[in-house]
């Protein structure tokens, strides 16, 4: 059964880091690419970054470009997602999504809580 | 960035209602759409992708459509299960991937 677990979310202060933490199972994680979508309270889905398979590629969204890093290590199954400079805007949902194919998010995780404020 | 815009936002229905979301790209986007259903306090679901494809485990009562710019989403007889909200994603434009708004299905 594919799994996603994301940890590592908690309140933090303007300006602080975070990071973030999805554990993968029940696939081969190493031939997956892999996102990070966030979802603010009560608003709608925002894709924030993603990472190949071998993370070659690496993308992020103008709002957190500058900010945010992606990364993984294959031989752990596990995406990461650190957190620099954040802002109250920030504060949301976090979920790691496997891409089956042609940016189809088929697995998501439960997510995880970001808040920032002080 | 491709802008998605879906109709209605919000929406009420039936149990056993027929039920159609619209989604429309503002520049072709071909069938590079997907379609997630999210209840509250849960994370998205991938219902419907590449416009018409059903994603493995979903009913058959949901289906999707069209290309281009114009698409839809249709429930062809409502469960209470499918109260939830729907999100379209267009998977064109990479990197700079894009969701609707949402439209949320209620109970009339």
């Amino acid at each position: 059964e594919v799994q996603l677990v994301e940890s590592g979310g908690g309140l933090v202060k303007p300006g602080g880091s975070l990071r973030l933490s999805c554990a993968a199972s029940g696939f081969t994680f190493s031939s997956y690419s892999m996102n990070w979508v966030r979802q603010a309270p009560g608003k709608g889905l925002e894709w924030v970054s993603s990472i190949s398979s071998s993370s070659s590629y690496i993308y992020y969204a103008d709002s957190v470009k500058g900010r945010f890093t992606i990364s993984r290590d294959n031989a752990k199954n596990s995406l990461y997602l650190q957190m620099n400079s954040l802002r109250a805007e920030d504060t949301a949902v976090y979920y790691c999504a496997r891409d089956r194919g042609l940016i189809t998010w088929d697995y998501w995780g439960q997510g995880t809580l970001v808040t920032v404020s002080s | 960035d491709i802008q998605m815009t879906q109709s209605p936002s919000s929406l009420s229905a039936s149990v056993g209602d027929r039920v159609t979301i619209t989604c429309r790209a503002s520049q072709s986007i071909s069938s590079y759409l997907n379609w997630y259903q999210q209840k509250p306090g849960k994370a998205p679901k991938l219902l419907i992708y590449a416009a018409s494809s059903l994603q493995s485990g979903v009913p058959s009562r949901f289906s999707g459509s069209g290309s281009g710019t114009d698409f839809t989403l249709t429930i062809s007889s409502l469960q209470p299960e499918d109260f939830a909200t729907y999100y379209c994603q267009q998977s064109y434009s990479t990197p700079a991937i894009t969701f609707g708004q949402g439209t949320r299905l209620e109970i009339k």
